[in-house]
């Protein structure tokens, strides 16, 4: 199986500030990648998919990059309501595998 | 409005057997493969099993496969899991999620936009 390594595990920011998630696949998965934000009690929610395609109604503050092993979940001005979990997904092949998460949280 | 609400969850021995239910509306069900994805307590996301739209292709995480069924009913636009042979691992939140993606010619590359709220499986004595 494909396993996907997030950085950091958790980190603390604080509102206005860019943040940005690493994700690395153990081998190449082309730009079959997902990110998700999940809240306390929430069911995860799509936020982008194919790397960098925003999903529909998702703020533009929101942004993915990367392809192959590398990839980055990019958060501009911060929000109060972008404080949560993140997590990456390959879907280049099953098991489809996420990463462990990241825990955004407010400094 | 797509919409995914499961059910069946609840206490169950370890060896017992439990069977989830995903009731989907808003949508073709019979058009779109889905998914169920599990989260133990306070951990992260784990995929479990895919069926496609047909329900003639099905996919199993390794820690699940020969005790964990899953099937669909597309006349009562419904998703199961039948699940067999529980253990303590097996204790989770159980989501369902329909795939949107595209197919080539070779593979298919899906992503889950639709989940449901969750039923909560517990195995213990």
């Amino acid at each position: 199986a494909i396993r996907m390594t997030q950085s950091p595990s958790s980190f603390s920011a604080s509102t206005g500030d860019r943040v940005t998630i690493t994700c690395r696949a153990s081998q190449g998965i082309s730009s079959y990648l997902a990110w998700y934000q999940q809240k306390p009690g929430k069911a995860p929610k799509l936020l982008i998919y194919a790397a960098s395609t925003l999903q529909s109604g998702v703020p533009s503050r929101f942004s993915g990059s990367g392809s192959g092993t590398e990839f980055t979940l990019t958060i501009n001005w911060l929000q109060s309501e972008d404080f949560a979990t993140y997590y990456c997904q390959q879907y280049d092949s099953y098991p489809y595998t996420f990463g462990q998460g990241t825990n955004l949280e407010i400094k | 409005e797509v919409q995914l609400v499961e059910s069946g969850g609840g206490l169950v021995q370890p060896g017992g057997s439990l069977r989830l239910s995903c009731a989907a509306s808003g949508f073709t069900f019979s058009s779109y493969s889905m998914n169920w994805v599990r989260q133990a307590p306070g951990k992260g996301l784990e995929w479990v099993s895919y069926i496609s739209h047909t329900g003639r292709t099905m996919y199993y995480a390794d820690s699940v496969k020969g005790r964990f069924t899953i099937s669909r009913d597309d006349a009562k636009n419904s998703l199961f899991l039948q699940m067999n042979s529980l253990g303590d691992e097996d204790t989770a939140l159980y989501y369902c999620t329909r795939d949107d993606g595209f197919c080539t010619n070779t593979n298919c590359y899906r992503w889950w936009p639709y989940w449901g709220q969750g039923t909560l499986v517990t195995v213990s004595s």
